[in-house]
């Protein structure tokens, strides 16, 4: 089945700098990489997603790459701010169709402190 | 994801006891998803359902059951035979293979 593994585990940043986290996955047949957010005591939260037949996606301060060759993708907040502090997950689904249809599979997740 | 309602938002239950958690969407999705997340750990898929009268074993899907006999709702039954049920269980429903959008959350907690 698919793995998924999420770096960093924890992450401190200044306000005003930029944030970077990283997921690699391990199921080529996976096309579909949500990203959440999700803070203290609460459901997480969809930011943005990617699909297999682009490489990049942008959505104001934040942005999503993906390399499927390398089978890694990754988030990218510009310009954070203290309410960007929370728990972001990446996943990876195969969607292709019969019974792995939508089955998401989680990374463990990215602390992210951002400091005023 | 303002839909979808899970109760109770905590639920304490004894040992041995069986308990059922609530899912109801009214966002007319087909699919619905239970997940599991423990302190500090990304979330693990438990069981999920497609369509009504059909659903699939997740990753972690042994101590627990599920019906799908409505397209609203997706109850998840946590038995006695789940070594460790204490976790916050999460309910997702999606329209189409991509998006998923989270109920609230019950937090279970077992003694």
């Amino acid at each position: 089945g698919e793995n998924v593994e999420q770096h960093p585990s924890t992450l401190s940043v200044q306000e005003g700098d930029s944030a970077v986290i990283k997921c690699t996955y391990s199921d080529s047949a996976s096309n579909y990489f949500p990203w959440y957010k999700q803070e203290l005591g609460k459901r997480p939260q969809l930011i943005i997603d990617i699909r297999s037949n682009v490489g990049e996606k942008k959505d104001q301060r934040i942005a999503v790459t993906l390399n499927k060759t390398a089978k890694h993708f990754s988030l990218h907040i510009t310009e954070t701010q203290p309410e960007d502090s929370a728990v972001y997950f990446c996943a990876a689904s195969p969607n292709a169709g019969g019974t792995s249809y939508g089955k998401l599979t989680f990374g463990q997740g990215t602390i992210l402190t951002v400091h005023p | 994801d303002g839909g979808i309602t899970q109760s109770p938002k905590y639920l304490f239950r004894k040992e041995g006891q069986n308990v059922t958690l609530s899912c109801e969407q009214n966002l007319n999705h087909d699919a619905m998803y239970w997940y599991r997340q423990d302190p500090g750990q990304g979330l693990r898929l438990i069981y999920y359902s497609q369509i009504v009268n059909d659903f699939q074993k997740g990753d972690i899907a042994e101590g627990y059951s599920v019906s799908r006999e409505k397209k609203e709702s997706f109850p998840l039954t946590v038995t006695s035979a789940q070594k460790n049920p204490t976790a916050f269980y999460l309910c997702a429903v999606g329209d189409g293979p991509y998006e998923q959008y989270f109920g609230p959350g019950t937090r279970l907690t077992v003694t």
